[in-house]
């Protein structure tokens, strides 16, 4: 069964702190693994990660992927308050159930 | 620029009433989800349509059932509606399983 685990599932920093998401996966046929902001409604895609292409960068949010030891990280550097949000973990893989494999989420706050 | 459409936002039921769930994307996408999200329980999928005229159970899907009507809409009716199906759903659409483009959101509240 595949099992996409993200720590921590939540978490609470001062505006302008750095944090750091962690996700780790066990799947079978790893193709690719995304990242999402999901705020009041519904999520919203960040990056996608691949064999080919294991670091994406945008602005203050960065990810890495790194394959052996299956994980990926999501930073974000100098937080505001409208980070403050649910950030997801997505793998997707070739098997039979197609579509995503989500982790549970990290719940971000950041006071101000 | 609608993306992908559901309706409707919030629903409550009776347990044993039964009620579709509609959904509907204008971006050509072969591919259609539709996922249920628990609190602590991240987002589950429920069935999947990788293209016209085909559909596939996910992870959890007993309880419900789906129709791809035409490459635009899938939908997700419960027959028989019953407390545990209290949550949010969202239909989701893609091209290879890539990105992911979501709905907003039904909340349904089963009592």
């Amino acid at each position: 069964e595949d099992k996409v685990v993200q720590s921590p599932l939540s978490l609470v920093v001062h505006e302008g702190d750095t944090v750091t998401l962690n996700c780790s996966y066990e799947v079978t046929n790893f193709r690719s693994l995304l990242w999402y902001k999901q705020e009041k409604k519904a999520p919203t895609f960040l990056f996608m990660l691949t064999s080919s292409g294991i670091e994406k960068k945008s602005g203050r949010l960065s990810s890495i992927l790194d394959k052996k030891e299956l994980s990926s990280i999501l930073n974000i550097t100098a937080t505001q308050t409208g980070d403050s949000a649910i950030y997801l973990c997505a793998v997707v893989t070739g098997g039979g159930a197609d579509g995503l494999t989500f982790g549970k989420g990290t719940h971000l706050i950041i006071q101000p | 620029n609608a993306g992908v459409t559901q309706t409707p936002k919030f629903q409550v039921l009776k347990t044993g009433q039964s009620m579709t769930l509609q959904c509907a994307q204008d971006m050509n996408h072969n591919s259609m989800y539709w996922y249920r999200q628990d609190p602590g329980m991240g987002l589950r999928l429920i069935y999947y349509s990788a293209s016209e005229g085909t559909t596939d159970k996910g992870e959890v899907p007993n309880g419900y059932n789906v129709s791809r009507l035409n490459k635009r809409e899938f939908s997700l009716r419960l027959e028989s509606a019953a407390p545990s199906q209290t949550s949010v759903y969202f239909c989701a659409s893609s091209e290879a399983l890539l990105r992911g483009t979501f709905g907003s959101g039904t909340r349904l509240t089963v009592v």
